[in-house]
């Protein structure tokens, strides 16, 4: 399954499926991306990072793609499982004068939701 | 504790009460970060600390909003006189440094201002 940012905040997805979610930024400054997983009641948990010297990242389970070219963020979950849902968020740290550093802006979010 | 810790996890106030919440960052995390999140939004900056000094404040929405954090270490953050509007998940969260280092969040305070 996949999402479109802004556009389409909920996905679902059948348990074992690959998930992509999709984000969008505008800050052609923007050097640093974060995706985040929140779950109910919790604050946000830190899942995969990239800077913006690289286009690819793997985790486990977790690959990140960046397309500066397009300024689009995604986050790829292999073998999606009933435990990845939340809302995943990316977050991006706008490295441009008057910012101040490690201050993170985040996106709406997505709801994944995962069904057996 | 090893994660960020925040106090009370739950706080009711009525309209005028001051509010006092808490942080207890990652021991040796240097920046402390303090956001605001409404139901179905992402989390949207207020303020940020490097060690005791507040570097920026500019997403504080009123001069009801005030932090602080003495030492370096635990920060506060105070709203007075509550309005229904503040209403929200107050999360708080630290990093290593502020130079492109995740940061890691607390599970927030939800305040509800009836």
């Amino acid at each position: 399954g996949e999402s479109v940012g802004l556009h389409l905040p909920t996905l679902s997805v059948q348990e074992g499926d690959n998930s992509i979610i999709n984000c969008a930024y505008s800050n052609s400054a923007s050097d640093y991306f974060i995706w985040y997983k929140q779950e109910s009641g919790k604050g946000p948990q830190f899942i995969i990072d990239i800077r913006s010297n690289m286009d690819k990242r793997q985790g486990q389970r977790v690959t990140v793609l960046l397309n500066k070219t397009v300024k689009h963020l995604s986050l790829q979950i292999a073998a999606t499982q009933p435990g990845d849902s939340a809302v995943y968020f990316c977050a991006e740290n706008r490295n441009d004068r008057g910012s101040t550093l490690g201050r993170l802006y985040f996106g709406r979010g997505t709801q994944l939701t995962v069904w057996p | 504790g090893a994660g960020v810790s925040q106090s009370p996890r739950y706080k009711v106030a009525k309209r005028g009460q001051d509010v006092a919440l808490r942080c207890d960052p990652i021991s040796g995390h240097v920046s402390l970060f303090w956001y605001q999140q409404a139901l179905g939004q992402g989390p949207e900056f207020l303020t940020y600390f490097q060690n005791e000094a507040q570097l920026d404040k500019s997403g504080l929405p009123s001069d009801r909003f005030f932090a602080e954090r003495p030492e370096g270490s635990v920060s506060t953050l105070k709203i007075q006189r509550t309005q229904q509007e503040d209403s929200a998940v107050y999360l708080c969260a630290s990093s290593l440094d502020n130079y492109n280092s995740p940061l890691h969040f607390g599970n927030g305070t939800r305040l509800t201002v009836t």
